[in-house]
């Protein structure tokens, strides 16, 4: 099993600034994804990061807002630029692995935007 | 369409209950996975199980049981003799083709249980 390792655990930010996110894996892994879940719904796949190559944007997620670095295999940032309240959120880094080929996930990113 | 339906937004049950989770897909994918996933108040997923299509089999893991229907598209969770350790938000998810890219859940049920 993979352990991902997330960090700040939690953040209480300024409209306007940007957080970073880190997410460390404790196994190398091909694939890294980000994860957003807003206050009381379901999660929202943001993008798929690859080592080596740009990272895969889903509809209405972007590169300038939120930008993603993949430099290593157990290694992803994601950035979450020019905050304002709505970017209130739990984000999540999460990896595939195991032998039940499934999700392993972050303790995630708790966000608050004031 | 890919989709996964979590009907029920909140149940409250009193402890030593037992309680079914529902869970509806759509896919028009032959192969897939479908998941279970448990987010406590901590806020961490913790994977419960993981169900290919080609397997109907009822699973048991203890007081955890998942009842996998295709003809009906259901793939429902059942805690029997619920324990107040058992509250948590249960999220179904799909994933279909077998791609990890594309890993739909749904809506999440809150499940509290009330000693």
């Amino acid at each position: 099993s993979a352990v991902i390792s997330q960090k700040p655990s939690r953040d209480i930010c300024q409209r306007g600034t940007s957080l970073t996110i880190q997410c460390q894996v404790d196994s190398q892994v091909t694939m890294m994804f980000w994860y957003r879940q807003q206050p009381g719904q379901s999660l929202t796949l943001i993008a798929t990061a690859n080592q080596g190559s740009e990272a895969t944007y889903e509809s209405g997620f972007v590169i300038d807002k939120f930008p993603i670095s993949r430099p290593n295999l157990t290694f992803s940032t994601l950035t979450v630029s020019n905050m304002s309240p709505e970017d209130s959120s739990i984000y999540l880094c999460s990896v595939e692995g195991g032998a039940n080929e499934k999700l392993f996930f972050g303790s995630g990113t708790q966000l608050s935007v004031l | 369409a890919q989709k996964v339906t979590q009907a029920q937004t909140e149940i409250s049950v009193v402890e030593k209950e037992d309680v079914t989770l529902d869970c509806v897909y759509e896919t028009r994918d032959t192969t897939y996975y479908l998941f279970w996933y448990k987010q406590p108040p901590s806020g961490e997923l913790v994977f419960l199980i993981r169900r290919n299509s080609f397997d109907e089999q009822n699973e048991i893991s203890g007081r955890y049981s998942w009842n996998f229907q295709k003809s009906t598209s259901s793939f429902n969770f059942t805690i029997t003799a619920s324990q107040v350790v058992d509250s948590a938000v249960y999220f179904c998810a799909l994933i279909p083709g077998y791609n990890f890219n594309k890993f739909y859940f749904g809506s999440g049920t809150k499940l509290n249980v009330k000693p």
